[in-house]
């Protein structure tokens, strides 16, 4: 199973709103509402921030937003923040209980 | 509070065998299925092995099918990966996490470098 394809990285200035585009195939992102997408910070264990491709878990500003169409999924992060720095994971659920990692984005607030 | 624990990491030869374990608390743990992620210096995350409630259904990522095996104790709230003929590619953080259909619960990950 590949990894699904993220762009390497992303930027925008404090209060902008950036997308982190999650590519698949038709056996993963484009079968299953099963995307979700993890943010971590150097040195930190990953965290859940969207599930289910729109649902964000308690505690997550609602400036954390996700979608899908076809084969790509996408987390948009709005009024970008300084703690917004860091790299962001997609994750797919390719059937069987077997899952799939993005390559990961790397977010820099300019 | 959920707390997921690993502990076990350390410094292996290449060929050589590791166990990982990661203590749960904050929650029922025989009621949810767990998984180890690792993640490689420098690089993604990539998902390595999930393990049903009672531990009847166990799947693997490819690259570790028959060199690892990941287990669990509910009695003791605990879930484990013994690993053996590890390799460099094998080097990195293992994170324990709590599968639903997504990882809602991360450990902070235990280290392991395969290395002579």
């Amino acid at each position: 199973q590949s990894a699904l394809t993220q762009p390497a990285s992303v930027s925008g200035s404090p209060g902008q709103s950036i997308t982190i585009s999650c590519t698949g195939t038709s056996n993963d992102v484009g079968t299953y509402n099963l995307v979700s997408w993890y943010r971590q910070h150097p040195g930190k264990a990953p965290k859940l921030m969207i599930y289910e491709v729109t649902k964000r878990p308690s505690g997550v500003s609602d400036r954390f937003s996700g979608s899908k169409s076809g084969n790509t999924a996408s987390l948009t992060i709005s009024g970008l923040q300084a703690e917004d720095e860091a790299d962001y994971y997609c994750c797919s659920h390719v059937g069987s209980t077997i899952y799939v990692f993005g390559t990961g984005t790397t977010v820099t607030v300019l | 509070e959920v707390q997921l624990v690993e502990s076990g990491g350390g410094l292996v030869q290449p060929g050589g065998s590791l166990r990982l374990s990661c203590t749960a608390s904050g929650f029922t743990f025989g009621h949810y299925w767990m998984s180890w992620v690792r993640q490689a210096p420098g690089k993604g995350l990539e998902w390595v092995a999930n393990i049903d409630q009672d531990g009847g259904g166990i799947q693997y990522v490819d690259s570790v099918k028959g060199r690892f095996t990941i287990s669990r104790d509910n009695a003791k709230n605990s879930l484990h990966l013994q690993m053996s003929g590890l390799t460099d590619e094998d080097t990195g953080i293992y994170y324990c996490a709590r599968l639903l259909v997504y990882f809602d619960y991360w450990g902070q990950g235990a280290v392991v470098t395969v290395s002579s």
